[in-house]
């Protein structure tokens, strides 16, 4: 199955600051890729599908100036939290998709202070 | 639009004993996917299991044992002789026809601990 990688694995920020989070797909060139967030004790929602040379997707309710997408590369997409504040705080999680499935990183918990 | 319930929030569980994790879903995909997973404490996902909605036998591995029912739109999980590291949340989900470059519509999960 496909490679997924996140980094950074956490990170703690402080409130008004940007967050930047790298998803990348190690084996496997992906023109789809799907962020997650999940808050502390809640279910997996999807913010977002990025699309490789487009612009992302985003679902209902989700700031699209808010949660920057770039999916630049076929092995990489980025989710930047733009002026992250206490309520950004969630795991958020990228997938790759293939025709096999999705793949999934192993997340990034971001802490905003 | 897709749902997925998974209406026990938590379960605890004595060792060795047998738990079965519900789901019932909502699609009006005629084709569509179904999944299981398994997330420990370490947050990362680990994929359990994938069935079609056109193939309805049941499935085993291990202690793992899944059961599809169209008629009732279902997807129940049993874990037959639980064992302490079968702790964790599960998540049952479900994706459309290309459920490669679909997303997936998760279940709130259930909580599932296996007292020693």
């Amino acid at each position: 199955g496909a490679v997924v990688s996140q980094h950074p694995s956490w990170v703690i920020c402080k409130s008004g600051t940007s967050v930047k989070i790298e998803c990348r797909s190690l084996d496997f060139q992906a023109t789809t890729m799907f962020w997650y967030r999940q808050f502390p004790k809640q279910s997996l929602m999807l913010m977002a599908t990025s699309n490789e040379g487009s612009k992302a997707t985003y679902e209902q309710g989700v700031e699209k100036d808010k949660f920057l997408i770039n999916h630049a590369s076929l092995t990489l997409s980025t989710l930047t939290v733009t002026s992250a504040h206490p309520e950004d705080s969630s795991f958020y999680i990228c997938t790759v998709g293939r025709d096999r499935g999705q793949y999934f990183g192993p997340g990034t918990r971001l802490t905003v202070l | 639009a897709q749902k997925v319930t998974q209406a026990q929030t938590e379960i605890s569980v004595v060792e060795k004993e047998d738990v079965t994790l519900d789901c019932v879903y909502e699609t009006r995909d005629t084709t569509y996917y179904l999944f299981w997973y398994k997330q420990p404490p370490s947050g990362e996902l680990v994929f359990l299991i994938r069935r079609n909605s056109f193939d309805e036998q049941n499935e085993i591995s291990g202690r793992y044992s899944w059961n599809f029912q169209k008629s009732t739109s279902s997807f129940n999980f049993t874990i037959t002789a639980s064992q302490v590291v079968d702790s964790a949340v599960y998540f049952c989900a479900l994706s459309g026809s290309n459920f490669g470059n679909e997303k997936l519509t998760f279940g709130t999960g259930t909580r599932l601990t296996i007292i020693p």
